[in-house]
């Protein structure tokens, strides 16, 4: 099966600073990727899908990038509203596998 | 609006079983894939079962492979898990979810498996 990781497993930063999260496939899953955010007590609201297509609704400041192995979620400028835990899943086939997490807090 | 409403959980004896249910609405369900995911309490998210539109394709994760099965009821907008041999690691808020991408999300459903 291919296994998702994800770095770092969390991070602090400051309001209005670029926020990045990697996702790495251990084999190649084309664009078969989405991130996810969930806020703390609440729901998975899926965020990017395809890598790098924004879901609706989605803020602008929220981007994806990468293909086969290699994946980025970056926040062009953090918010408050986004500390979350933010999680990338591939989709390319079964098993449908989530990476780790990555937490993200306000410094 | 797309509903997704996972019912049935509670708490049960390790080797019991359970059946969640989610009701779907706010969408032609019978065209989507659905999916189940849980997530064990402070830990991340696990995906555990897909179904195909017309139940034809299923697929399990190995950690639950020959003791859950999920089902669909188009006619019914419904989509199940039957959980049998339950041990303490499946405790876990389960959820239901819209397609492979998971556009959709419930609210999910609290599985407590104790003694």
């Amino acid at each position: 099966d291919i296994q998702m990781t994800q770095s770092p497993s969390s991070l602090s930063a400051s309001v209005g600073d670029r926020v990045t999260i990697t996702c790495r496939a251990s084999q190649g899953i084309s664009d078969y990727l989405a991130w996810y955010q969930q806020k703390p007590g609440k729901v998975p609201k899926l965020l990017i899908y395809a890598a790098s297509t924004l879901q609706s609704g989605v803020p602008s400041r929220f981007s994806g990038s990468g293909s086969e192995t290699d994946f980025t979620l970056t926040i062009s400028s953090l918010q408050p509203e986004d500390v979350a835990t933010y999680y990338c899943q591939k989709y390319s086939s079964a098993p449908w596998t989530f990476g780790q997490g990555t937490k993200v807090e306000i410094k | 609006e797309v509903q997704l409403v996972e019912s049935g959980g509670g708490l049960v004896q390790p080797g019991g079983s359970l059946r969640l249910s989610c009701a779907a609405s706010g969408f032609t369900f019978s065209s989507y894939s659905m999916n189940w995911v849980r997530q064990a309490p402070g830990k991340g998210l696990e995906w555990i079962s897909y179904i195909s539109t017309s139940s034809n394709t299923i697929y399990y994760a190995d950690s639950v492979k020959g003791r859950f099965t999920i089902s669909r009821d188009n006619a019914k907008n419904s989509l199940y898990l039957q959980m049998n041999s339950l041990r303490a690691e499946d405790t876990a808020v389960y959820y239901c979810a819209r397609a492979s991408i998971l556009y959709s999300w419930g609210q999910g459903t609290l599985v407590t498996v104790s003694s």
